[in-house]
């Protein structure tokens, strides 16, 4: 069990708008800790995408982008296209786990 | 750049010692607030972080793994070493470094090295 909870899936049209929800609790991200994303191509090893909850790093394209409130936060990606379907992970930090970054269990984007 | 890579066996036996060894370039872990981690991944399942060492000599453990697990560094070889005991096939996974600077995101990530536990 993953200390952050994603959907396991999400889909939808290219073109169209998805959002993968990350929920944590009140020693993660409802602690203030930030969130962060990561996109896994098939095969490779994962790609920060979203920093500090709502940065892009320099050549994401800002078709990415993230949020944070309470104890959850969100990834959400616009203009669907198929280079896009990927495994996305969120990642924060516990206070009860010391120095342990958590991650998410991960969701499969697939473009339709 | 910045670059980090795994090497190690791609095949150990049950009850055996896994040794990982993550050599890097691009920046020093002398450096303060520097850190590198080591994360895990089963064929198809999620990300694990498993272990931390940072600038300091501080080490962090996974409290599910940490009676298995020990982590060093060596600043002059620029490596850091991760030793996992007791090796068994639920272990097997694709095992990453990558590198961030405390609390901060994994920014530059290994490309991985798969271990398989097997007899």
């Amino acid at each position: 069990q993953s200390v952050l909870t994603q959907p396991p899936s999400v889909s939808g049209a290219p073109g169209q708008r998805v959002t993968i929800s990350c929920t944590g609790s009140s020693s993660n991200i409802g602690a203030g800790y930030d969130v962060h994303w990561y996109q896994q191509l098939p095969g490779t090893a994962p790609n920060l995408l979203i920093y500090n909850n709502i940065n892009r790093p320099s050549g994401v394209p800002d078709r990415f982008s993230g949020s944070k409130s309470g104890t959850s936060a969100s990834l959400a990606i616009t203009g669907l296209q198929a280079e896009d379907e990927a495994d996305y992970y969120c990642q924060s930090y516990d206070s009860s786990l010391s120095g342990s970054g958590v991650f998410g269990g991960g969701t499969k984007l697939t473009v339709l | 750049q910045v670059t980090l890579r795994e090497s190690g066996p791609a095949l150990v036996k049950p009850t055996q010692t896994l040794t990982l060894t993550c050599t890097f370039s691009g920046f020093s872990l002398t450096t303060s607030g520097m850190c590198v981690s080591w994360i895990r991944q089963p064929p198809g399942k999620a990300l694990e972080w498993l272990a931390r060492i940072d600038w300091d000599d501080d080490k962090y453990y996974s409290t599910s793994l940490k009676t298995r697990l020990t982590i060093s560094k060596d600043t002059s070889k620029n490596q850091v070493v991760l030793t996992m005991a007791n090796m068994d096939p639920v272990d097997t996974a694709t095992y990453y470094c990558a590198r961030s600077l405390g609390t901060t995101p994994y920014d530059f990530w290994g490309q991985g090295t798969l271990v398989t536990v097997s007899s």
